[in-house]
């Protein structure tokens, strides 16, 4: 049980495209989920909070219009990276929790953008 | 905020012997502490988390986390390290945001190396 699926796995597109990722919990409903992005040997910094049918809560620094954030349904959230830029490229990770107190994470998403 | 220390960047250890991870915290009130894993160019396991309860927390894989309130630690330990074992791990706590709602502050990660 509680399976996160992310699409697409590895994405490369070109400077000023948008591209959105998609954060699945297969076996349980999300009450909520979160998005991280990870750079290389380094830790995980939360991007966004995001509530079931509520607009979500962006961690500071965070550009909202850029990063923008929707959870839909008690199953999935997406992330869209608008106007990519190289410095976007990084491996953006989600996780969703439900009912309790652990968040599951799915394999995340390789974004280089030329 | 709450707040946890990953004081090593890479733990070595050879195959069969023991290993520990370790993981100081600082917070306010009762800890809310996980233990996740990644393996490189994948998103994070859980491993175990502590709540309320025995100090002592059993989670998969055979790790084990041992919940010590007096030097605030919660140390990742396995009897017998295997060389899958090798990959990166992660210590969180709860923390609450300003906007009220729960989130996970992770440390910045030990890299274990398990040497056959």
């Amino acid at each position: 049980g509680a399976v996160v699926s992310q699409h697409p796995s590895r994405v490369i597109c070109k400077s000023g495209t948008s591209v959105k990722i998609e954060c699945r919990s297969l076996d349980f409903q999300a009450t909520t989920m979160f998005w991280y992005r990870q750079f290389p040997k380094k830790s995980l910094m939360l991007m966004a909070t995001s509530n079931e049918g509520s607009k979500a809560t962006y961690e500071q620094g965070v550009e909202k219009d850029k990063f923008l954030i929707n959870h839909a349904s008690l199953t999935l959230s997406t992330l869209t990276v608008t106007s990519a830029h190289p410095e976007d490229s990084s491996f953006y990770i989600c996780s969703a929790r439900g009912a309790g107190e652990t968040q599951y994470f799915g394999p995340g998403t390789r974004l280089l953008v030329l | 905020a709450q707040s946890v220390a990953q004081p090593e960047d890479q733990v070595n250890v050879a195959e069969g012997n023991p290993l520990t991870v370790k993981c100081t915290y600082s917070v306010s009130g009762n800890p809310y502490l996980f233990w996740y894993v990644q393996y490189p160019n994948r998103g994070l396991q859980f491993l175990l988390k502590y709540i309320t309860g025995d100090n002592l927390v059993k989670g998969s894989y055979g790790f084990e986390a041992e919940f010590n309130k007096s030097q605030t630690s919660f140390h990742l330990k396995k009897p017998s390290a295997l060389v899958s074992d090798s990959a990166l791990y992660f210590c969180a706590v709860r923390d609450i945001g300003n906007t009220g709602f729960q989130k996970l502050v992770f440390g910045t990660g030990t890299r274990l190396l398990v040497s056959p």
